[in-house]
């Protein structure tokens, strides 16, 4: 059983409004992702980070930041939304097994819609 | 270079039959390849994975088929169960990047 939360589940806000998406995960895991989910279920890796202080754009280009203050906490922030960052956003976490890529747990999505 | 194709994008199957999804890449270097299943409100969940080295993994109904010359992949699922009705991505990764490169995703829908 995966243990990583995303927090809100749902959002709508107002177009220019900033807004965090929460990740957290009690696996100690040391990588963390975030992806963005298109409506048609591509998946589009946009943030990723190896460990704390370390945070990486992923390879979709988003106006989203991100931190990694502590282990466990990958949050995403927009500090100004737009209607194009309607999306299901996906946050994901992985251990490292030697040069191998781990299984990758899922958090169950923070779904945003900005009006 | 960095593309997982994937198809069918849908697939419609009747109760007890075999759903077979297609993967294809390009690149070389990667060594790693899992299927993840979706379900509606839910985030991707790991089905079953395989690595280069073998041409072929079991893990009850669902097999991968892998095909390292045609840089190719699928997954069977067999006897399929509505149950099984999700979405399926393909991916691969590559030792040392600790990133997936996921395809496209498949809806599959089995009839009851």
């Amino acid at each position: 059983e995966a243990d990583i939360y995303q927090t809100p589940r749902y959002l709508v806000i107002g177009t220019g409004k900033k807004i965090t998406l929460e990740c957290s995960q009690t696996m100690g895991h040391d990588k963390m992702y975030w992806y963005q989910q298109d409506p048609g279920m591509e998946l589009h890796l946009i943030h990723y980070s190896y460990g704390v202080n370390s945070t990486e754009k992923g390879d979709l280009s988003s106006e989203s930041t991100v931190s990694r203050i502590r282990t466990e906490h990958f949050p995403l922030t927009l500090e100004s939304a737009r209607p194009s960052h309607t999306s299901q956003y996906l946050c994901a976490s992985s251990e490292i097994s030697g040069t191998n890529t781990g299984e990758l747990f899922f958090g169950e999505g923070s779904r945003l819609t900005v009006l | 270079q960095q593309q997982v194709k994937q198809s069918p994008q849908s697939l419609i199957v009747q109760k007890g039959g075999i759903s077979i999804i297609n993967c294809a890449y390009e690149n070389t270097a990667f060594d790693y390849f899992p299927w993840y299943q979706q379900f509606p409100g839910k985030g991707p969940a790991l089905l079953i994975a395989i690595r280069p080295d073998v041409s072929e993994k079991k893990e009850g109904r669902f097999t991968i088929s892998f095909n390292k010359s045609a840089k190719q992949f699928s997954l069977h699922i067999m006897d399929s169960q509505p149950g099984d009705s999700a979405t399926y991505f393909c991916a691969a990764s590559r030792a040392g990047t600790y990133k997936y490169i996921f395809g496209t995703g498949t809806r599959l829908k089995v009839l009851a």
